[in-house]
């Protein structure tokens, strides 16, 4: 059984950067996309952006220049940057991993992250 | 980008109902779809994958069809642990894109 654990901090000053790490336990990263997915109110579920086992990448535009998504493949691990948050950046947000065609089979527990100064 | 329109966005039914759900692509993309059901403070969880294949695990009373454009998500039987909310999600073209979600509420 596959486990997506994922942690970060959950209270940020508009300005300071967001950065949250996925960890998966029973499961391989290797064939696998990790990605990042938020969900607000707002905006409702929202898609941020992937990385492969490779390392390539792929951002949604609404966020690009602002986010990097990192994976580290001897832990089992990947990770979300996302710099100059604002309060519209507020949201829950999930990590999640699927392979091509398949996405999102597991997911993380999810990371309210509120940005309030 | 591909926008994701589901149909309806809110729907009320009792234990036992057959319903459908609706959602569109702006634009064709094959079969790149997956449904997902949510319940309040948890993760999605996906059910249906490629647009018709039933995720291991999940009851046989769901299922997908569809291709191109317009796909549905059918629940032959409501069961009480059915009322949740329910996402279409794009996958063949970068950014990727859910629609905006169905509730689906006991009657």
């Amino acid at each position: 059984q596959v486990e997506l654990q994922q942690w970060g901090a959950g209270l940020l000053k508009p300005s300071e950067p967001l950065s949250l790490t996925c960890a998966v336990y029973g499961g391989s990263f290797s064939g696998y996309y990790g990605s990042w997915i938020r969900q607000s109110p707002e905006k409702g579920l929202e898609w941020i952006g992937d990385i492969n086992h490779s390392g390539s990448t792929n951002y949604n535009p609404s966020l690009k220049s602002r986010v990097t998504i990192l994976r580290d493949t001897s832990k089992n691990q990947f990770s979300l940057q996302v710099n100059s948050m604002t309060a519209a950046d507020t949201a829950t947000y999930f990590c999640a991993r699927g392979r091509w065609l398949a996405p999102f089979e597991s997911w993380g527990q999810g990371t309210l992250v509120t940005v309030s100064s | 980008d591909i926008q994701m329109t589901q149909s309806p966005s809110s729907l009320s039914a009792s234990v036992g109902d057959r319903v459908t759900i609706t959602c569109r692509a702006s634009q064709g993309i094959m079969n790149a779809l997956a449904w997902f059901q949510q319940r309040p403070g948890k993760a999605p969880q996906r059910l249906i994958y490629v647009a018709s294949n039933l995720q291991s695990g999940v009851p046989s009373r769901f299922s997908g069809s569809g291709s191109g454009t317009e796909f549905t998500l059918t629940i032959s039987s409501l069961q009480p642990e059915d009322f949740a909310t329910y996402y279409c999600f794009q996958h063949n073209r970068y950014p990727y894109s859910f629609g905006q979600g169905t509730k689906l509420e006991i009657k």
